[in-house]
């Protein structure tokens, strides 16, 4: 079965950089999550899109800036990064439709230096 | 908002023995509950689920059983493989909104 896309794998960047993380969700999937992950951490929720609306919001600094395109794909943009955005970056896809299950993709592990 | 706590780790045990690893939930309502497994170096699989009280989600010989009295959805193996070595995440979700996740149960299972 088809599952969630992520690219690039890995990435490396220095500080004050950009960087473009990219998330190809399940086909037939419309609703779109993405989640950090530091260190030893469980997941923290950064955003969310339905239909190609941001659907709700975490904690996303305002460097960081996402959007859903018309063929449901995700994009993350990470701007002015900083030694702490160093982390594995998660996209989900699910349905718009209940029970919500989210499905995973491999990660991006970012490390800024 | 909703929470989730999972019992602190890591949790270490020798191949066949019996696991439970804890884990309640504070919700407003009544979330959907899952376990999602992390193996080293790799992303989050979704283990188990269940959307109601008294649903028993099962997959790969864990279960976990939710429990709306306790407000609990424990995860348990009868007999654990090495292969089972993993993190383990409690979550919760409401509707069509983000995952909260408990801290993580980091699991190794010696020989």
């Amino acid at each position: 079965a088809a599952g969630v896309i992520q690219s690039p794998r890995h990435l490396i960047k220095e500080k004050r950089e950009t960087a473009t993380l990219k998330c190809y969700p399940i086909p037939r999937h419309d609703t779109v999550y993405w989640y950090q992950q530091g260190p030893g951490q469980d997941p923290q929720f950064l955003i969310s899109f339905y239909e190609k609306m941001q659907s709700d919001k975490g904690s996303i600094p305002d460097r960081f800036s996402a959007q859903q395109f018309s063929d449901y794909h995700s994009e993350l943009n990470m701007s002015s990064l900083e030694l702490g955005d160093s982390a594995l970056y998660f996209c989900a896809s699910s349905t718009g439709q209940g029970p919500y299950e989210q499905y995973f993709g491999p990660g991006t592990r970012l490390t800024v230096t | 908002g909703n929470s989730v706590t999972q019992m602190e780790g890591p949790v270490t045990l020798s191949e066949e023995a019996f696991l439970t690893i804890n884990c309640t939930y504070t919700a407003t309502g009544y979330p959907s509950l899952f376990w999602y497994v992390q193996y080293p170096g790799e992303g989050l699989q979704l283990l188990l689920k269940a959307t109601k009280a008294d649903d028993k989600g099962s997959n790969k010989g864990f279960e976990a059983t939710y429990r709306k009295e306790t407000t609990s959805f424990h995860l348990e193996k009868g007999s654990v493989q090495v292969s089972d070595s993993a993190v383990y995440f409690c979550a919760s979700i409401q509707g069509a909104q983000k995952l909260v996740f408990g801290q993580g149960t980091r699991l190794t299972i010696n020989p």
